[in-house]
């Protein structure tokens, strides 16, 4: 079984100060793991993906397998990054994803 | 650019109606996916389809079924509606690969009276 936890539901931040959103997952093999952002009145989206290391609107997220955690940074948070985050997790050879519960980031201005 | 749309962006229907929710792709995708969100329990996948008419049950299919005729249309059905049902559904579809993301419609607000 895979599951996907974020332990936080609500999160605010002042401007300027770094971000961290934190997920845990829960999955026997190779995971592959992914943030998805959803802005005020706009559809769900992928952010970012582990496998491609790569850092999206100033967020990066490292997978470690040892802690079993794939917690979303940013070093400076800006009022547009508002939104609610979902992390998911896929399993090896899987075409679904499960989801973790979400967590909604406020920046205070 | 994918784009996925839904039928409706509110329904507002009564308890024991058949409540249809349409879904539709333009990107030729092989995966469709239905599922609903609630504030506290996130995205929960109720089915979902990775070819014509073939479906697999997701993890809260209980109260649902669906139809995949054509390769761009996702058919999400509500047999009888509960007001447990009431919530927002989303739609999504993604080319066959594990790496690929999920593109998501922009929801449809279900209302079980």
């Amino acid at each position: 079984a895979q599951r996907v936890t974020q332990p936080e539901k609500l999160l605010s931040v002042f401007k300027g100060a770094p971000v961290e959103l934190k997920c845990n997952y829960s999955y026997s093999g190779s995971p592959e793991l992914f943030w998805y952002v959803q802005y005020s009145r706009q559809r769900l989206q992928l952010l970012l993906r582990h496998i491609s290391r790569e850092s999206i609107k100033g967020f990066t997220a490292d997978l470690n397998k040892g802690e079993t955690s794939f917690h979303l940074k940013k070093p400076f948070a800006q009022e547009e990054d508002s939104a609610m985050y979902y992390c998911a997790l896929r399993g090896f050879g899987n075409e679904k994803l499960t989801f973790g519960t979400g967590t909604r980031l406020t920046i205070i201005p | 650019d994918v784009k996925v749309t839904q039928s409706s962006r509110y329904l507002v229907k009564r308890t024991g109606e058949k409540v249809f929710l349409e879904c539709v792709q333009d990107m030729d995708h092989e995966n469709m996916f239905w599922y609903r969100q609630d504030p506290g329990l996130g995205l929960r996948l109720i089915y979902f389809s990775y070819d014509v008419k073939m479906k697999e049950k997701g993890d809260i299919p209980e109260g649902y079924s669906v139809s995949r005729e054509k390769k761009e249309r996702f058919s999400l059905i509500l047999e009888s509606a509960s007001t447990n049902q009431t919530s927002m559904y989303l739609c999504a579809s993604s080319p066959p690969g594990p790496v690929d993301e999920q593109y998501f419609g922009p929801g449809t607000r279900l209302t079980v009276t």
